[in-house]
């Protein structure tokens, strides 16, 4: 069964402090990993994502480290704010669309 | 103003009845999906489209039904054989590219589906 598995299930970082949320995929034919941002009660958005080709992806406070061999991929938020407190899905993509992970939920405590 | 539109927001199914959310597009995007969301469970895809008149199941289709009349819209059917359809459903759409090269899924805000 294709699965990615993510973790923690929830985080709380201090203001300014760096959250970290990581994901383990199966499907070794999964392209494309993005990483979705929800508020409650909206849809998920794009945060960032990353093909297998690269490491590592940075876009402003937000970075995606990628590790092929050992089928992980994690985000990391620098200088985490109040407002990123959300919920946060992994994905690993391939032909059929997307495979979500279950999600963290991530409070940024002022 | 590009993007994707769920109607309604919420909607309200009594017991044995068939209900369709309503999923639009103007991104001309060629493929589109609906994903049912409950806590702590993900994104769990129903179905999907790459191109007018042809859709596949996703991991949970049993008890949903679409159509891909319009390359524009993709209306989703939850029907009564769907025991448990309390969640939160959410359309997405994206571009195509070949059949095995995943393009960013852009999302709409979402329909809430209760039980009366």
């Amino acid at each position: 069964q294709q699965q990615v598995k993510q973790s923690p299930q929830s985080l709380i970082v201090q203001k300014g402090g760096i959250s970290i949320i990581n994901c383990a995929y199966e499907n070794t034919a999964f392209d494309y990993f993005p990483w979705y941002q929800q508020f409650p009660g909206k849809g998920p958005a794009l945060l960032i994502a990353i093909r297998p080709d690269v490491s590592e992806k940075k876009e402003g406070r937000f970075t995606i480290s990628f590790n092929k061999s050992a089928k992980q991929f994690s985000l990391h938020i620098m200088d985490s704010q109040p407002g990123d407190s959300a919920t946060y899905f992994c994905a690993g993509g391939g032909a059929d669309g997307l495979t979500f992970g279950k999600g963290t939920h991530l409070i940024i405590q002022p | 103003d590009g993007g994707i539109t769920q109607s309604p927001k919420y909607l309200f199914r009594k017991e044995g009845q068939n209900v369709t959310l309503s999923c639009e597009q103007n991104l001309n995007h060629d493929a589109m999906y609906w994903y049912r969301q409950d806590p702590g469970q993900g994104l769990r895809l129903i179905y999907y489209s790459q191109i007018v008149n042809d859709f596949q199941k996703g991991d949970i289709a049993e008890g949903y039904s679409v159509s891909r009349e319009k390359k524009e819209s993709f209306p989703l059917t939850v029907t009564s054989a769907q025991k448990n359809p309390t969640a939160f459903y959410l359309c997405a759409s994206s571009r195509l590219r070949g059949l095995s090269f995943q393009e960013t899924q852009y999302f709409g805000p979402g329909t809430r589906l209760l039980v009366l």
